[in-house]
């Protein structure tokens, strides 16, 4: 079964950096899919932040270029966030999900505030 | 950026009754369109992909119609742990968007 696990900090101090990682179990990295990172701000809707494909190619939400990094690591079977410049508006909680034609499988989800 | 549209915000239904939900796209999405259902605390969870797929596990009583801009989630006849969030959601073109939900509640 596949699954999916966010890790990182809960806590992320203004103009910091926010940095995830999703480990993925049951398939590989390397297979036909995109590995993408969704978030959601406290009470709000979804947002699509970016994905990456195991060759390493990216997209990403405009609206974050600049700020957003995502990469891949094979050999450990996990794909990270990279979120910097962070302010309050970036508190949410961020999903790491996998993706073909839709978004299939979901991690549980992991709460990053930012705060002083 | 394509901007999804959902109507209502939200539903205020009894168990048994019929959930009728839109989503409207800002431009064609072809059949690139998926429903997703989100309960408190949880992830959200495929429920229909393609427009009117429905996903591995998913009961027949949601449905899915539609293409284009205008698509529709059907739930025949809801059941408890139907009542939830469904956000709408379009891969047909970057950056990829989801509608801003509907809540559907217990009247």
């Amino acid at each position: 079964q596949v699954q999916l696990q966010e890790s990182g900090p809960g806590l992320v101090k203004p103009s910091g950096t926010l940095s995830l990682t999703c480990a993925v179990s049951g398939a590989s990295i390397r297979s036909s899919n995109w590995w993408s990172w969704v978030r959601q701000p406290p009470g709000k809707g979804l947002e699509w932040i970016g994905e990456i494909y195991h060759s390493g190619s990216t997209n990403y939400d405009p609206s974050l270029r600049g700020r957003v990094t995502i990469s891949v690591d094979k050999t450990k079977n996990q794909f990270s966030l990279k979120l910097t410049s962070v302010t309050a508006a970036d508190t949410a909680v961020y999903y790491c999900a996998r993706a073909l034609t839709v978004f299939d499988y979901w991690g549980q989800g992991t709460l990053v505030t930012v705060s002083s | 950026e394509i901007v999804l549209t959902q109507s209502p915000a939200t539903l205020s239904l009894s168990p048994g009754e019929r959930a009728t939900l839109s989503c409207r796209a800002s431009q064609s999405v072809s059949r690139y369109l998926a429903w997703y259902q989100q309960r408190p605390g949880q992830a959200p969870r495929l429920l229909i992909s393609d427009a009117s797929n429905r996903a591995t596990g998913i009961p027949a009583r949601f449905s899915g119609s539609g293409s284009g801009t205008d698509f529709t989630l059907t739930i025949s006849s809801l059941e408890p742990e139907d009542f939830a969030v469904y956000y709408c959601h379009q891969r047909d073109s970057w950056p990829f968007t989801f509608g801003p939900g509907t809540k559907v509640d217990i009247k």
